[in-house]
C-alpha cells in the first residue's frame, strides 16, 4: 500500500542546515514532492525529484532521494526564522499524491 | 490568473447542517482535487477530477459527500448533515494532466469547516 512516514518535530537554530526525512512505501512512485505549509495556509510546492534521480539542488534546497531504502531528505542550507512551517513530503501515487503526516520546523534565533 | 481560490476561507455550521464550497482551479489545469486536512496530519485525498469526469473516490468520501465539476471549470464539494468529525480544512488543488514535476499541484488556501 501507500504510506509517507515523517518525524514530527525539528529544532534548529538560525544559520544551521536543516534535515527533514521522509519514508515512502510506493516503489512505483514517479516523482516525490516537498511542500511548505505556513499556519493558515495551503501548501506551497518547494521542490520535487524525479525517481531516476539521488539528488536535486535548488538555491538553498538539497532533496537526497535513496531509492533503495524509499528514503528521501531535505536539507535546508542557512536556515531563516521564515523557514518555520511545516513540511510535507508526498509520493505522486497512482493519479494522486500522497502526503506524510508533516514535519514541524522551528527556527530559533 | 491568480491561482487556486476557494471560498469560503472559514465556514461554522450546527452539526445536520448541509455545507457547500466551492473551488475555482487554474484555468488550464484539467485536473482538479479535493483533500481535507485535519490537525496535526497530513493532507488526505477525497476525490479528483480530470474535466469533468470524476475518475476517482477515496473510502474517506461517506454518502454524504458529493463533488462536482459540472462544467469542467471550477468544483463544488457538499457535506450533508454534517458531523463534528467533519471539522478540518479542506483542500482544492489542481493541475495539468498528473502534476508531474515541475507542474505539481497547485494547491488552494482551503476552506476550513468547523462543526459545533
Amino acid at each position: 500500500g501507500e504510506d509517507v512516514e515523517q518525524s514530527l518535530f525539528l529544532s534548529v537554530r538560525e544559520g544551521d542546515s536543516s534535515v527533514i526525512n521522509c519514508t515512502y512505501t510506493d516503489s512505483s512512485s514517479t516523482y516525490l514532492y516537498w511542500y511548505k505549509q505556513e499556519p493558515g495556509a495551503g501548501l506551497q510546492l518547494l521542490t520535487y525529484i524525479f525517481s531516476n534521480m539521488d539528488m536535486k539542488q535548488d538555491q538553498r534546497l538539497t532533496v537526497l532521494l535513496n531509492k533503495k531504502d524509499k528514503h528521501l531528505s531535505l536539507r535546508i542550507a542557512d536556515t531563516q526564522t521564515g523557514d518555520s512551517a511545516i513540511y510535507f513530503c508526498a509520493e505522486s501515487g497512482t493519479d494522486k499524491l500522497i502526503f506524510g503526516t508533516g514535519t514541524r520546523l522551528q527556527v530559533f534565533p | 490568473d491568480t491561482g487556486v481560490s476557494q471560498n469560503p476561507r472559514h465556514k461554522i455550521t450546527k452539526r445536520g447542517q448541509n455545507v457547500t464550497f466551492r473551488c475555482d482551479p487554474i484555468s488550464e489545469h484539467n485536473r482538479l482535487y479535493w483533500y481535507r486536512q485535519t490537525l496535526g496530519q497530513g493532507p488526505e485525498f477525497l476525490t479528483y477530477f480530470q474535466n469533468e469526469a470524476q475518475l476517482e473516490k477515496s473510502r474517506l468520501l461517506s454518502d454524504r459527500f458529493s463533488a462536482e465539476r459540472p462544467k469542467g471549470s471550477f468544483s463544488t464539494l457538499e457535506i450533508q448533515r454534517t458531523e463534528q468529525g467533519d471539522s478540518a480544512m479542506y483542500l482544492c488543488a489542481s493541475s495539468l494532466e498528473a502534476g508531474l514535476g515541475d507542474y505539481g499541484y497547485t494547491f488552494g488556501s482551503g476552506t476550513r469547516l468547523t462543526v459545533v
